[in-house]
């Protein structure tokens, strides 16, 4: 199976700082990865999507970036609405999938 | 609008049986591939199944032979039966559209 290693796994930052989150798969999978958004109580949101594709309807403050094993997630200046665990997740190929444990992202 | 809502959560003591079901709205199930996710408390997330539009399923190792996942296309609704329930699947369960659209989620608690 395809392990997914996230990092860091909490962050504090200022509003208005930018914020880059990281994951690394143990083999290649290509571009197939999605990163989410989750804030307490709600269901995951997807905020990109293929790697680097931004869902409809996100804000252009996130992005993501990478392929094959090295991914890239940023959010160029945090906004208190940010507050939330973020979470990459693979779909390469057949199941099973795997997501990254999680980052937690506080306001400083 | 694309709408996911689970049911069927609730307590059940270890080695009983579960059955959720995702109602559907907006789109068809059986023309998209349909996962469930789950969530223990206070932990990260856990793909658990999926089934696709030409109907192949695939199972996460830690609920092979426990957990069939299924739908009605008459219903638009997506299920997933548990059986031989353990503590540690103890979750909320999420279903998902194509990992995209989300529903809101149903707690499962097993114990004793």
């Amino acid at each position: 199976d395809i392990q997914m290693t996230q990092s860091p796994s909490s962050l504090s930052a200022s509003v208005g700082d930018r914020v880059t989150i990281t994951c690394q798969a143990s083999q290649d999978i290509s571009n197939y990865l999605n990163w989410y958004q989750q804030k307490p109580g709600k269901a995951p949101k997807l905020l990109i999507y293929d790697a680097s594709n931004l869902e409809t309807g996100v804000p252009s403050r996130f992005s993501g970036s990478g392929s094959g094993t090295d991914f890239t997630f940023t959010i160029s200046s945090l906004q208190p609405e940010d507050i939330a665990t973020y979470y990459c997740q693979q779909y390469d190929n057949l199941p099973p999938w795997t997501f990254g444990q999680g980052t937690k992202v506080e306001i400083k | 609008e694309v709408q996911l809502v689970e049911s069927g959560g609730g307590l059940v003591q270890p080695g009983g049986s579960l059955r959720l079901s995702c109602a559907a709205s907006g789109f068809t199930v059986s023309s998209n591939y349909m996962s469930w996710v789950r969530q223990a408390p206070g932990k990260g997330l856990e793909w658990v199944s999926v089934i696709y539009s030409g109907g192949s399923t695939y199972y996460a190792d830690s609920v092979k032979g426990r957990f069939t996942i299924s739908r009605d296309n008459s219903k638009n609704t997506l299920y997933l039966q548990m059986n031989s329930l353990r503590a540690e699947d103890t979750a909320v369960y999420y279903c998902a559209r194509r990992l995209r659209s989300w529903g809101q989620g149903t707690l499962v608690t097993v114990s004793s």
